[in-house]
């Protein structure tokens, strides 16, 4: 069975500075789809970047860029000049051939002014 | 404005109460989602629809019972919960309910208390 772990519970950034948060999955499957989802305090998941694992290249909107290591099964998510609106939950989804989204604990986000 | 909205947006109910939560999405979407999100634990999927036929039931107690009766409304009947259930249910949609990675639209939840 597949699994996502997000090892940090939480993560503090300042303002306008860089974060990285951590994503790693189990899997035996060579297609399949990977995802950033952010729930803001709102608690409406809101999808923030989408990698497919066919794709080498790593996948970019604006701000969110991942670094997706295929081999390693590692996928992480990067918030360049972060903002004040970033902070959230923070969660990495694994979907695979059973259509099925594969949530990890989430990673909550803290961003100082 | 979300394409997908669930109401009530809390509920608190006793364990020997019937209840309903409602989703409706505003997305032409063919596949729906109930899921489970409960503090400190991951999202449990609990059930799946497309095009109203229910396609999974991952092995959730039945006194949780779907009905989607259109490819819009979703619903979550409960009946004699317990503590433990409290949580907060989200619901989601995508256009298909495939391995496509299609991107699912959530709705905000509804947080359900149990006393």
């Amino acid at each position: 069975a597949q699994t996502v772990t997000q090892s940090q519970p939480e993560m503090s950034v300042q303002e306008a500075e860089t974060v990285t948060l951590s994503c790693t999955y189990d899997t035996s499957e060579s297609d399949y789809y990977l995802f950033w989802y952010k729930q803001p305090p709102s608690r409406q998941m809101i999808l923030v970047i989408r990698q497919e694992a066919y794709k080498q290249q790593n996948a970019t909107e604006n701000r969110f860029s991942v670094n997706f290591q295929k081999a390693a099964k590692s996928f992480s998510l990067k918030i360049s000049d972060s903002q004040l609106g970033d902070a959230a939950m923070y969660f990495c989804a694994y979907e695979g051939s059973q259509g099925n989204l594969i949530f990890g604990k989430g990673t909550k986000l803290s961003v100082k002014p | 404005e979300t394409g997908v909205t669930q109401t009530p947006r809390h509920l608190v109910m006793g364990m020997t109460n019937k209840k309903s939560l409602k989703c409706e999405q505003h997305l032409g979407h063919n596949a729906m989602y109930w899921y489970k999100q409960s503090a400190k634990k991951p999202l449990e999927l609990m059930f799946v629809y497309s095009l109203e036929e229910r396609v999974e039931n991952n092995s959730v107690p039945s006194r949780f019972s779907p009905e989607c009766p259109n490819s819009s409304h979703l619903f979550l009947h409960l009946h004699t919960l317990q503590p433990e259930d409290s949580a907060l249910y989200l619901c989601a949609s995508s256009q298909d309910r495939s391995d496509s990675g299609n991107t699912i639209y959530f709705g905000e939840g509804s947080w359900l208390t149990v006393v």
